[in-house]
């Protein structure tokens, strides 16, 4: 069965980095499919944050792309999210996915970790 | 960019009723359209992929339809589990970009 597990801090500071890990157990992310984020602001709908498949079939959302990194490690099995320069818009509940490809549906999710920006 | 528009934003339903939401793509998407159904407080869980694809472990009531830009997730009889929020969603090729529709909250009557 495969499961993520969003990690990292629920606090995070204005014009600071947003640092996310998503582990995975169940399917070595080596074996293909894309890995991806999406996030959603309290209250409100879901919102594709970026899928990866390796560093040169990387695609973001055009709205983020210059605040945006998502990378892989294939050996930990994990795969991250960088966000920076972050204002109170990015507080959200980010959820880790994986990403079938070719149509691109999410069929695997995490459980969602909450992130507020504050100082 | 293409947008999803979903339809209606909030339902009314009862226990036992047929009901049908709808997704409105701003171009023709070639049946690349999911559906997704959100509980409160808890991650999307994947429906329905190439438009009527049941996703397995889904209860057959869920079925999706359509084609072009005019795409349907019907219930045929709703379960006190099914009152949550729908989501479709579709990929472009390009430019790669992702995207959800606004959602459909489906509430009891």
């Amino acid at each position: 069965q495969v499961q993520l597990q969003e990690s990292g801090p629920g606090v995070v500071k204005p014009s600071e980095t947003l640092s996310l890990t998503c582990s995975v157990s169940g399917y070595p992310i080596s074996s293909g499919y894309y890995w991806g984020w999406i996030r959603q602001p309290p209250g409100k709908g879901l919102e594709w944050i970026g899928s990866s498949y390796h560093s040169d079939s990387t695609y973001y959302n055009p709205s983020l792309k210059s605040r945006v990194t998502i990378s892989l490690d294939r050996t930990r099995n994990q795969f991250s999210l960088k966000l920076n320069s972050v204002t109170a818009a990015d507080t959200a509940v980010y959820f880790c996915a994986r990403d079938r490809g070719g149509n691109h549906f999410l069929d695997y999710w995490g459980q969602g970790i909450l992130v507020t920006v504050s100082s | 960019d293409i947008q999803l528009t979903q339809s209606p934003s909030f339902l009314s339903a009862s226990v036992g009723d047929r009901v049908t939401l709808s997704c409105r793509a701003s171009q023709d998407i070639a049946g690349y359209l999911a559906w997704y159904q959100q509980k409160p407080g808890k991650a999307p869980k994947l429906l329905i992929f190439a438009a009527s694809t049941l996703q397995g472990g889904v209860p057959s009531r869920f079925s999706g339809s359509g084609s072009g830009s005019e795409y349907s997730l019907a219930i045929s009889s709703l379960q006190p589990e099914d009152f949550a929020t729908y989501y479709c969603q579709h990929f472009n090729s390009y430019p790669r970009v992702l995207t959800f529709g606004g959602g459909t909250t489906v509430e009891l009557k």
